[in-house]
């Protein structure tokens, strides 16, 4: 059963800082992984997508990198902004045992604070 | 177009009560889904719907009841609900059926918030 796993669940940062969001999963076998963020209350951002024969996406201020046979991600955000404040999910679109029925399956999110 | 829109945006019911959450896309995607999200947790998945078949059923209570009249289209019909069916609904829609491989990103409404009294 894929596993994913985000540390730490909350962040505080300085604004301007350059921080890195960790995300690791416990089965390889995946179409792809894509990072959200959602506000408070609010639905699902997609930020990027990275599908498993790619090693990173970029856009904007936003880096995402995957090492697929390591089980890891990291959602790189340059010169952070008070207006990134808000919980980053990643989530993995496992291959599934029969192919026919893969879903994705989320971690618990990450919330960030970038103080003014 | 790449909007996934819900009503409503909340809505309080009471245990006998039936009500419905309404979810629409018209980015052609064939693939639609319903999560269900608690306070600092993330998405469930509980129902997909490929080509307007239902796909996934998630072991959901039968008190949730989905339904898509059409490729646009997907309803969650509410009954009999219980105060801990309280949560954040979200609907989703993706390009194609979930065991397509590739891209196939998932697009995310605003959700509805429901609460059951």
């Amino acid at each position: 059963k894929q596993e994913v796993t985000q540390i730490p669940a909350a962040l505080s940062v300085p604004e301007g800082e350059n921080l890195v969001l960790n995300c690791s999963f416990t089965d390889s076998a995946i179409y792809n992984l894509q990072w959200f963020r959602q506000d408070p209350g609010k639905g699902l951002t997609s930020l990027l997508l990275i599908q498993s024969s790619q090693r990173e996406q970029t856009s904007g201020r936003l880096n995402a990198s995957l090492d697929k046979s390591s089980g890891r991600s990291t959602l790189y955000i340059a010169a952070s902004q008070p207006g990134d404040s808000a919980t980053y999910l990643c989530a993995v679109r496992g291959q599934g045992e029969s192919g026919a029925n893969s879903k994705l399956t989320f971690g618990k999110g990450i919330t960030l604070s970038v103080r003014p | 177009d790449t909007e996934v829109t819900q009503t409503p945006k909340h809505l309080v019911m009471g245990m006998t009560n039936k009500k419905s959450l309404k979810c629409e896309q018209h980015m052609g995607h064939r693939a639609m889904y319903w999560y269900k999200q608690k306070a600092k947790k993330p998405p469930e998945l509980m129902f997909v719907y490929s080509y307007e078949k239902l796909s996934i059923n998630e072991s959901v209570p039968s008190r949730f009841s989905p339904e898509c009249p059409n490729s646009s289209l997907l309803n969650l019909h509410l009954h009999a609900l219980q105060p801990e069916d309280s949560a954040l609904y979200l609907c989703a829609s993706s390009q194609f059926s979930p065991g397509t491989s590739g891209s196939n990103e998932q697009y995310f409404g605003p959700g509805t918030r429901l609460t059951v009294t």
